[in-house]
């Protein structure tokens, strides 16, 4: 099966700086990569998701890169604020059985520091 | 919040005891999951069903049993063969099993077993 690894566990920036956080996964058929985001107390939701056939991918402030052939995803935060301290996920999606599941990483909490 | 409802918020049970999770949704989603979070684990996930009256075991299925007898609803049992029942867990939603679509996230409940 797929197995993510993501990198850092946690990560401090002082606002205004960058955070990038790195995952890799295992299984070469994995065609979708997903972010999500957790705040404190609340629920995952989704930020971000590239596909395989795209390289990077732009929202605002956040963007994802992708390289298929390193089999490892990144997601980019420019101009951090307070309000992106969270838990952040990746995750990857890939087939099997009729059906696709996501297998995440083990997430990476980020602190933007005032 | 609206889509994906979860009951109760927090619950409490004694070893040994069977304790059944609730999760409703009004998405009108196919597709339903249960995720378990621990501290530093990630999301993993227990249980999904595609389609009413099926469901399929994820990567730690052991000691859980679902259903789904109708499409908005999704319960989780927690048995007393579960070792560390005690962690948070999350339902999911998302339209079908394609690679991309996004999964909505419940609540959360939070259960503690002594």
């Amino acid at each position: 099966g797929e197995n993510v690894e993501q990198h850092p566990s946690t990560l401090s920036v002082q606002e205004g700086d960058s955070a990038v956080i790195k995952c890799t996964y295992s299984d070469s058929a994995s065609n979708y990569f997903p972010w999500y985001k957790q705040e404190l107390g609340k629920r995952p939701q989704l930020i971000i998701d590239i596909r395989s056939n795209v390289g990077e991918k732009k929202d605002q402030r956040i963007a994802v890169t992708l390289n298929k052939t390193a089999k490892h995803f990144s997601l980019h935060i420019t101009e951090t604020q307070p309000e992106d301290s969270a838990v952040y996920f990746c995750a990857a999606t890939s087939p099997g059985a009729g059906s696709y599941q996501l297998t995440f990483g083990k997430g990476t909490k980020l602190s933007v520091i005032p | 919040d609206g889509g994906i409802t979860q009951s109760p918020k927090y619950l409490f049970r004694k070893e040994g005891q069977n304790v059944t999770l609730s999760c409703e949704q009004n998405l009108n989603h196919d597709a339903m999951y249960w995720y378990r979070q621990d501290p530093g684990q990630g999301l993993r996930l227990i249980y999904y069903s595609q389609i009413v009256n099926d469901f399929q075991k994820g990567d730690i299925a052991e000691g859980y049993s679902v259903s789904r007898e109708k499409k908005e609803s999704f319960p989780l049992t927690v048995t007393s063969a579960q070792k560390n029942p005690t962690a948070f867990y999350l339902c999911a939603s998302s339209a079908g099993t394609a690679p991309n679509s996004p999964l909505h996230f419940g609540n959360g409940t939070r259960l503690t077993v002594t």
